[in-house]
């Protein structure tokens, strides 16, 4: 049973434009929600993370929206550049970090 | 400060054998969390060893198993190799069981 639903699998966008990737989840215990970046043959690095008393944090160009009633996320990548492209996962955690639920991740290219 | 540091980088085992993944956390963090990371998948919690004790088991078999060390590093061990094990393992550590993980680079294990 998948915990965390990521959509597209895979994306494409142009320099400059905003990529925006969804994630939905059904446990209403999940109280921190993170987006994690990973490059070919690295970890995942932690991009931005948000709590549910929040619906929206912003880090320079990105910014997570958050609408708990609907229990969806979103990750949104502004003034989107080459080096952004790689693979962008999303995950839900409880009980302090005790358990992280990934979702299956979105390939994003940004075409110059 | 270090990150988080894995080895080896890359294993090639034989259906059946035993292999056994290593696991140096950044620095201060006492926390340690193993993931297996399919091809095109997203990561899938397989445990966390938090001051020794493992504090939280994904949906994984006996014969993966773990050690914390005083040091805070960790032991990944699987046992009775199955071709499906072939997979990223990634280990990913924190402070005090806290949300904020940080990953290392990951062991490619491949089974034959």
């Amino acid at each position: 049973q998948q915990q965390v639903k990521q959509s597209p699998q895979s994306l494409i966008v142009q320099k400059g434009g905003i990529s925006i990737i969804n994630c939905a989840y059904e446990n209403t215990a999940f109280d921190y929600f993170p987006w994690y970046q990973q490059f070919p043959g690295k970890g995942p690095a932690l991009l931005i993370a948000i709590r549910p008393d929040v619906s929206e944090k912003k880090e320079g160009r990105f910014t997570i929206s958050f609408n708990k009633s609907a229990k969806q996320f979103s990750l949104h990548i502004m003034d989107s550049q080459p080096g952004d492209s790689a693979t962008y996962f999303c995950a839900a955690s409880r009980d302090s970090g005790n358990q992280f639920y990934f979702g299956t991740g979105t390939s994003l290219t940004v075409i110059p | 400060e270090t990150g988080v540091t894995q080895s080896p980088t890359h294993l090639i085992k034989t259906r059946g054998q035993q292999v056994t993944l290593r696991c140096s956390s950044q620095s201060g963090h006492n926390t340690v969390s193993w993931y297996q990371q399919a091809l095109g998948q997203g990561p899938q919690f397989i445990f966390q060893y938090y001051r020794e004790e493992e504090n939280g088991r994904g949906n994984f078999p006996p014969r993966f198993s773990g050690l914390q060390f005083p040091n805070y590093s960790s032991e990944l061990n699987v046992n009775a190799l199955e071709l499906d094990d072939s997979a990223l393992y990634l280990c990913a550590s924190s402070w005090d069981r806290r949300y904020e993980q940080y990953f290392g680079p990951g062991t490619r294990l491949t089974v034959t």
